[in-house]
């Protein structure tokens, strides 16, 4: 069965510190990987996604993540946090040969202070 | 990318009423979908909106509390019937682009009294 996991509940970084939001996945075949954000009382904003090609993919607001077959990882990064980053993120996973739908990590809590 | 519209943004429902949720997207999509997400919850997937057939549901969910239309390639609605507070949550309507790129709308924020 398809599963993502998030391993921690939340994250503290200091403003200008560089900031790794976790993501592990399990899925047969090749997946495709989704970062999400989610604001107080707003909906999911996409951020990036990984389907094919390099393992290095680049999304919005300076964010990035890195797809690590071997350790069915799939981490966010940015280089320095800012404290408009502080906000909920989800990982998501969708298995192609199972449509569109998407699974989602618990997510995690990102808190960036000044 | 994809806008998508959602009505209501908020509500508040008596409990026992039936309540329906519209998706408008600005552009022809195949594939569509319902989640919710239950307080301090991730989200979680209700039903595929199929165009012109019956929406598929997820283990959990039933038609009977949660009927979905989808009309055609940009409109979608979901149906909340005979609410209890435990149906309280955001709904999230969702599509994927040509590109493969998932988008969700702001969300329906739900609370039955």
């Amino acid at each position: 069965a398809q599963s993502v996991a998030q391993p921690e509940d939340q994250v503290n970084v200091a403003e200008g510190n560089p900031l790794t939001v976790k993501c592990t996945y399990s899925v047969s075949g090749n997946p495709y990987l989704f970062w999400y954000v989610q604001y107080p009382n707003r909906g999911l904003q996409f951020l990036l996604k990984y389907i094919t090609g390099d393992n290095l993919v680049k999304g919005s607001y300076g964010f990035e993540a890195e797809f690590n077959k071997s350790q069915t990882s799939f981490h966010l990064k940015k280089p320095s946090a800012l404290v408009s980053d502080s906000a909920l993120y989800f990982c998501a996973v969708r298995d192609p040969n199972q449509g569109g739908k998407l699974i989602f990590g618990q997510g995690t809590e990102l808190s960036v202070k000044p | 990318s994809a806008v998508i519209s959602q009505k209501p943004s908020r509500d508040i429902c008596q409990r026992g009423t039936s309540l329906t949720i519209q998706c408008q997207v600005d552009s022809q999509v195949t594939m569509m979908f319902w989640y919710r997400q239950q307080p301090g919850q991730s989200l979680t997937l209700i039903a595929t909106a199929n165009q012109g057939s019956e929406a598929t549901y997820e283990s959990g969910f039933v038609i009977d509390k949660f009927p979905i239309s989808r009309p055609n390639l940009t409109f979608s609605t979901l149906t909340v019937s005979n609410m209890s507070p435990e149906d309280s949550s955001i709904y999230l309507c969702s599509v994927v682009t040509p590109g493969n790129t998932i988008y969700f709308g702001e969300g329906s924020w739900l609370t039955v009294v």
